[in-house]
């Protein structure tokens, strides 16, 4: 079955900027999602189609992609960041969901 | 403001089957959307997609499940169900509802959730 595939950490330090990746065959065919998790709690969507941020996301959350990869960006990282990140798209003919396996974003 | 509420037995007996059900307040489950679905985590590990119902009656789920999955929907009562049979020990997880938002396909993205309810399965 598809899989979505992301890096398991990534550390940075206060202001410093994230890059988290999620790699995927059919991501040029579909669009990408990504949600932050904190402890105990349900996903928020943070960038849907992409790139695009839902309202009350800060700007400093930001979505690109190119061909096969797909990168969430968090510019001026805060404390508050420290979350798990996962990506979510489709598989190629869009008829079930996929989420990636989750990256943990520390900040130092 | 439109909420979602999982609820359901917390423990399954290995071999049964895991029954939940998502109650949406707030508004009309008929005219909120056209989909529902159904997410889970198990303790310590990522997202898993399970599935999701159309209202025309179209299922989408995800072919690890799909033997296993039935989720329908019962506008009188405002609720959607998950069920899930034969399950074991790989199926403990928290499990939550959701609202999908469709863009190109019918899968979409998640942009209301529930709070998730912990279902563990043991004997």
């Amino acid at each position: 079955s598809y899989e979505l595939t992301q890096p398991p950490s990534v550390s940075v330090s206060p202001g410093q900027t994230a890059r988290i990746t999620c790699s995927g065959d059919a991501l040029p065919k579909q669009y990408a999602y990504w949600y932050q998790q904190k402890p105990g709690q349900a996903p928020v969507l943070v960038i849907y189609k992409d790139s695009e941020r839902p309202s009350g996301i800060p700007e400093r959350f930001s979505g690109s992609s190119s061909g096969t990869t797909v990168t969430l960006t968090i510019s001026g990282v805060q404390a508050e960041d420290e979350a798990d990140y996962y990506c979510q798209s489709a598989d190629s003919s869009g008829t079930y969901g996929v989420f990636g396996g989750g990256t943990k974003l520390t900040v130092l | 403001q439109l909420q979602l509420q999982e609820s359901g037995p917390g423990l399954v007996k290995p071999s049964e089957t895991l029954s939940l059900t998502c109650t949406v307040s707030g508004g009309s489950i008929s005219s909120s959307s056209f989909y529902w679905g159904w997410i889970r985590q198990p303790p310590g590990k990522g997202l898993e997609w399970i599935g999701s119902f159309y209202y025309s009656g179209s299922t989408y789920y995800n072919p690890s499940l799909k033997s296993r999955v039935t989720i329908s929907v019962d506008t009188s009562k405002n609720q959607f169900s998950l069920k899930l049979s034969s399950v074991t020990a790989a199926d403990t997880a928290v499990y939550y509802c959701a609202r999908p938002v469709t863009v190109t396909t019918a899968v979409g993205y998640f942009d209301l959730w529930g709070r998730g309810t912990l279902v563990t399965v043991s004997s």
